[in-house]
């Protein structure tokens, strides 16, 4: 079963540009959730999509938005970048959005975005 | 709010030792669940282990235990025989209820660099 996978793996923009990532979920599964990952910040919370309905939203600003299609792919997308949008993007893929308690979430190798 | 507080930022271990990464959280949400997840130098979360606010029994997989001590409030993990693969980052996480009805993403701590030295 093929794993969660994030395009591009590598990415470099200057500031005042747009970047859409990518992320395909494991087979079945139907909740996509973002996250970045900055030396500073640490890991946070961007988002949550199911079945193509963003469910919950981390506190980042409106530059930042994503969508899920009918297939759970999911793209996020930053406008307008800033020099601290530099950081690695990870996605994680669940079978149910959760709700609490268990809902094991499956990691891509995200992608790492460099903004000069 | 939810917060996890991870209190080593690194730690250097021998191999075959056995090593405890703490992890202290707070929340307001009676129903909660606790992760730690590996990160190697790659990049990619791995999940090692899961315990629920409401299991009675510390949760093992294979050489990962958790030791939950809910009054405390402390989720750490136990590696036993540690091998020169576990050397990554090590992130305790959490996911509640959340306060509006719908779940919250995971709240992550800042992480635990562990080595393992031959």
């Amino acid at each position: 079963k093929a794993g969660v996978t994030q395009t591009p793996r590598y990415l470099i923009k200057t500031r005042g540009q747009q970047v859409t990532l990518s992320c395909s979920p494991i087979s079945g599964h139907r909740s996509v959730s973002w996250y970045q990952q900055t030396p500073g910040q640490g890991l946070q919370f961007l988002f949550e999509y199911f079945s193509e309905t963003q469910r919950n939203k981390g506190n980042f600003p409106g530059r930042f938005s994503g969508r899920q299609f009918s297939n759970s792919r999911s793209e996020m997308n930053v406008s307008t970048l800033e020099l601290g949008d530099s950081a690695l993007y990870l996605c994680a893929s669940s079978l149910l959005m959760g709700q609490g308690g268990y809902n094991e979430q499956f990691f891509g190798p995200g992608t790492r975005l460099t903004v000069l | 709010a939810q917060k996890i507080t991870q209190t080593q930022p690194g730690m250097f271990v021998q191999e075959k030792e056995a090593v405890t990464l703490d992890c202290t959280y707070d929340t307001s949400d009676p129903s909660y669940g606790l992760f730690w997840y590996k990160q190697p130098s790659s990049g990619e979360m791995i999940f090692l282990i899961y315990q629920g606010s409401y299991d009675q029994q510390n949760a093992t997989e294979g050489r990962y235990s958790l030791n939950f001590q809910k009054a405390r409030k402390s989720a750490n993990l136990v590696i036993s025989a540690s091998q020169l693969g576990d050397s990554a980052m090590y992130f305790c996480a959490m996911r509640g209820g959340g306060s509006g009805g719908g779940a919250d993403g995971l709240t992550f701590g800042k992480g635990t660099h562990l080595i393992i030295q031959p």
